[in-house]
């Protein structure tokens, strides 16, 4: 069975674009989390996303939005580029909204802004 | 504030060896622990996981201690081998859509 699956794996954008990652959950897991992680540090959260509806938010400026679409896979966007939105980006899946699941993770998209 | 913090950021053993990797929470409400292992150039890899409503939980080479008097998590690995080696974060969760994860701890196994 496919994990979860994230595209791109590596991204150079410059300062003030937009970009879009992308991701897959393992099937039949309807929830989606987001998280950045910086270099050197833990994961930070982002996003949770549910049945296509957003379930919360992390402390992530308005720049940063996304959506679930009705087969479950998820986007991430993020406006207005910063250099200090230079990281790894992550995507998991769980199978349900509780957070008593352990997340499954992809091995994310590294996003370098220049 | 939140926060999941590790006493060591990085931990050297010998192949072989038992390895102990510590981690302290913050927040008391946190009933569900999780310890991740990420290898360079992946994402997070679930190892294992504890309730708060046990004191420890065994995996196959791995075992979860929870503290909860002191707010203190820890994952033992047994008879360390060099794909061990990785950094490690303890995630906590307290019943919300989120987890919070540690700064993470760098284990390195020696030859």
């Amino acid at each position: 069975d496919a994990g979860v699956t994230q595209s791109p794996t590596h991204l150079i954008k410059t300062r003030g674009q937009q970009v879009t990652l992308r991701c897959s959950p393992i099937s039949g897991h309807k929830s989606v989390s987001w998280y950045q992680q910086v270099l050197g540090q833990g994961p930070q959260f982002i996003f949770q996303y549910y049945e296509k509806e957003e379930r919360g938010r992390g402390n992530f400026p308005d720049r940063f939005s996304a959506r679930q679409f009705p087969n479950y896979s998820s986007e991430l966007n993020v406006n207005a580029l910063l250099l200090g939105d230079s990281a790894l980006y992550l995507c998991a899946s769980s199978p349900g909204q509780a957070n008593n699941y352990g997340y499954t993770f992809g091995s994310g998209t590294r996003l370098t802004v220049v | 504030g939140e926060s999941v913090g590790l006493h060591l950021p990085t931990l050297s053993v010998q192949e072989g060896d038992n390895s102990i990797i510590n981690c302290a929470y913050s927040n008391s409400a946190s009933d569900y622990f999780i310890w991740y292992k990420q290898e360079s150039g992946k994402g997070p890899q679930f190892i294992i996981d504890i309730r708060s409503n046990m004191d420890k939980r065994q995996g196959q080479r791995v075992t979860v201690l929870l503290n909860k008097t002191v707010k203190h998590l820890s994952l033992q690995i047994a008879a360390t081998q060099p794909g061990d080696s990785a950094v490690y974060f303890c995630a906590e969760n307290s019943g919300t859509y989120k987890y919070i994860f540690g700064t993470g701890t760098r284990l390195k196994v020696l030859a």
